[in-house]
């Protein structure tokens, strides 16, 4: 069975300084995995996504990921946070089964706050 | 291409009334997902369905729950009988099947509330 861990609840930085996201995924074969934000109210918007190829994924808003299999981590990475990158950020786990649909299992999210 | 919408955006009822959801998925997407999520948590899936075709539900989907996509296009999510642990976010996703990663993109969620 796939699993995702996000081990920080809540993380709170300055507008300006670096963030990193941490997440931990569990599964038997080569993950789909991805990261998506989401602000209050609303649905989920997809930052990037990593299948294969190069282990740095770039996505929207400035946001990176570094897949590391030995760790089996893809944390999500900012250099510089904005005060509208104050959000929830999971991250998803899907299975590579084309013919089956790629059901996603998520971590229970980290909430960032952004200070001024 | 409008994105994944979803109506109502809010409901709310009354414990034991019947209460159905609806969602349009972009329209090329033939796949169509529905996850559940409830406060401070990430979200469930549910079921999923390729075309018309329902091939995939979870155990978290009782009896009380059904899912439709007649046509292949919009689905409906009816919950029967609803009881106040169904108060949640209902997440809709649809992706395209064929494509490398099969990428899901959501509409913005309907939110039941159970009185």
């Amino acid at each position: 069975a796939q699993s995702v861990t996000q081990p920080d609840i809540h993380i709170t930085v300055s507008e300006g300084a670096s963030l990193e996201l941490r997440c931990n995924y569990s599964y038997g074969a080569t993950p789909y995995l991805f990261w998506y934000v989401q602000s209050p109210g609303q649905g989920l918007q997809l930052l990037l996504k990593y299948f294969s190829g190069d282990t740095l994924v770039q996505g929207i808003k400035g946001f990176e990921a570094e897949f590391k299999r030995s760790q089996s981590s893809f944390n999500l990475r900012k250099p510089s946070v904005h005060w509208s990158d104050a959000a929830e950020y999971f991250c998803a786990v899907g299975r590579m089964i084309k013919a089956a649909g790629n059901k996603l299992t998520f971590g229970g999210g980290t909430r960032v706050l952004v200070k001024p | 291409d409008t994105g994944v919408s979803q109506n109502p955006r809010h409901k709310i009822t009354k414990r034991g009334q019947n209460v159905t959801f609806r969602c349009d998925p972009i329209s090329e997407h033939n796949r169509l997902y529905w996850y559940r999520q409830t406060l401070g948590q990430g979200p469930e899936f549910l079921t999923y369905f390729q075309n018309e075709a329902q091939l995939e539900k979870s155990r978290l989907l009782s009896d009380r729950f059904s899912a439709e996509r007649p046509k292949g296009s919009f689905s409906t999510l009816e919950i029967q009988r609803t009881e106040q642990g169904d108060s949640a976010m209902y997440l809709c996703a649809s992706s395209l099947s064929g494509a490398s990663t099969d990428t899901q993109y959501f509409g913005p969620g309907t939110r039941l509330t159970v009185l």
